[in-house]
């Protein structure tokens, strides 16, 4: 099983669109969540850290379900400019520190 | 310059050459990673270095050798490789909080070095 699993999509949206993506991560000792953007051919970039209680950043909504080893992202009125790869990532507590762990992504598309 | 910096953007070599990745930080963090990206894969992590020190290596060949001469700079050279190291090879740093609370760890990415072994 995958440490950090993530539906790859694609998911192609009309601008306006609600849509939300999940990410489920295996190891309980998983301790800070995050989502980060991807554009075609850049480097990935943080979008926004996921906290217990749930957090907000203007369109974007996470989730984090720790009893059932999920986070989510929701984004609320899609624009273009929103098409990217969204790549759920956990870090996980070791003895050296910690190690973060990506996901594959999930490739988003909002069309016009 | 700001942020995380890579050099060269693009490499193309053949499978006999030696060439090196740059890697500079000028975010005064602490750690500092190599990621390969290959096409419709996971990032896959290659090296970590924490206060200088390498504290991961995650199965890589020997063909890659990493060198962190200080905390702002590293390096990955590169020799003998296979066409199926042809990727892009990204570069990251983040303050590792070691012994700390939340365990934030945010990585920042360098642009990459997109990889062509011919």
């Amino acid at each position: 099983r995958k440490e950090v699993e993530q539906d790859p999509g694609p998911f192609n949206v009309p601008e306006g669109a609600t849509v939300a993506f999940n990410c489920t991560y295996s190891n309980s000792a998983s301790q800070s969540f995050f989502w980060y953007r991807q554009d075609c051919r850049k480097e990935p970039k943080l979008l926004m850290s996921v906290y217990s209680s749930g957090n907000e950043d203007g369109r974007f909504t996470a989730q984090l379900n720790r009893a059932s080893q999920y986070i989510s992202l929701l984004i609320r009125d899609s624009k273009l400019s929103d098409s990217a790869t969204y790549l759920c990532v956990v870090n996980i507590v070791n003895t050296g520190g910690f190690k973060t762990i990506f996901g594959a992504g999930t490739r988003l598309f909002v069309k016009a | 310059e700001t942020g995380v910096t890579q050099t060269p953007r693009h490499l193309v070599m053949g499978m006999t050459n030696k060439k090196s990745l740059k890697c500079e930080q000028h975010l005064g963090h602490n750690a500092m990673y190599w990621y390969k990206q290959s096409a419709k894969k996971p990032l896959e992590l290659m090296f970590v270095y924490n206060f200088k020190e390498q504290t991961e290596n995650n199965s890589v060949p020997s063909r890659f050798s990493p060198e962190c001469p200080n905390s702002s700079h590293l390096f990955l050279h590169l020799h003998t490789l296979q066409p199926e190291d042809s990727a892009l090879y990204l570069c990251a740093s983040s303050q590792d909080l070691r012994g700390g609370t939340s365990g934030a760890n945010v990585l920042t990415f360098g642009a990459g070095s997109r990889l062509t072994v011919l």
